[in-house]
């Protein structure tokens, strides 16, 4: 069975960081090319970053709403994929995704406020 | 960036009642497109990928089609569980884009 499970949300300050975990299982990770995506309380969603395999050399791709304060990455040892977030903005305010496009996580919420 | 217009917003269906809704893009996509259902509370769920490709397990009522910058998807035979957002999402050109959601429920 394929599982997505994010963690490390919360409520932070503006200007502060954040970092999100995403542990996969059941299917090959290494191989995959994998997605952020966030919707807002609006429930507007919006793709956020993409990284790819180790023989695509891990390429990775922004939204320009967080290009230069968000970095994606990766660990193919623990097929788990990762969003650093740094700067944040109140207008990142979101429940967070990860998802292979065809296999999603259940989300997690982050809240940025004073 | 490529901007998604999906239409309508909202609709209101009956049961066994065919729908269908829309995603324009404002440049060609190649077939790039996938539709997803998302219900209250629930992440998306893939519909169909590649404009016309229906996922494993999705019923066979879920059809999409299109080309270059128009793309539909057609339920054909309104059912009580398909009521939720719908959302396209082009693949074609970095960054990827979301329609506005089409918010479907039960007349």
């Amino acid at each position: 069975e394929v599982q997505l499970v994010e963690t490390g949300g919360g409520l932070v300050q503006p200007g502060k960081s954040l970092k999100l975990t995403c542990a996969t299982s059941g299917f090959t990770f290494s191989n995959a090319w994998m997605h952020w995506v966030r919707q807002s309380p609006e429930k507007q969603l919006e793709w956020v970053a993409q990284i790819k395999a180790k023989s695509n050399n891990y390429a990775t791709y922004y939204a320009e709403s967080v290009k230069g304060r968000f970095t994606i990455s990766r660990d193919d040892s623990k097929s788990s994929v990762y969003l650093q977030m740094n700067s944040l903005k109140e207008e990142d305010t979101a429940i967070y995704y990860c998802t292979r496009t065809d296999y999603w996580g259940q989300g997690v919420m982050v809240t940025v406020s004073s | 960036d490529i901007q998604m217009t999906q239409s309508p917003p909202s609709l209101s269906a009956s049961l066994g009642e065919t729908v269908s809704i829309e995603c324009r893009a404002s440049e060609d996509i190649y077939s790039n497109l996938a539709w997803y259902q998302q219900k209250s509370g629930k992440s998306p769920q893939l519909l169909i990928y590649y404009a016309s490709s229906l996922q494993d397990g999705v019923p066979s009522r879920f059809s999409g089609s299109g080309s270059g910058t128009q793309y539909s998807l057609k339920i054909s035979g309104m059912q009580p569980e398909d009521e939720g957002v719908y959302y396209c999402l082009q693949g074609s050109k970095y960054p990827f884009t979301f329609g506005s959601g089409t918010k479907l429920e039960i007349k």
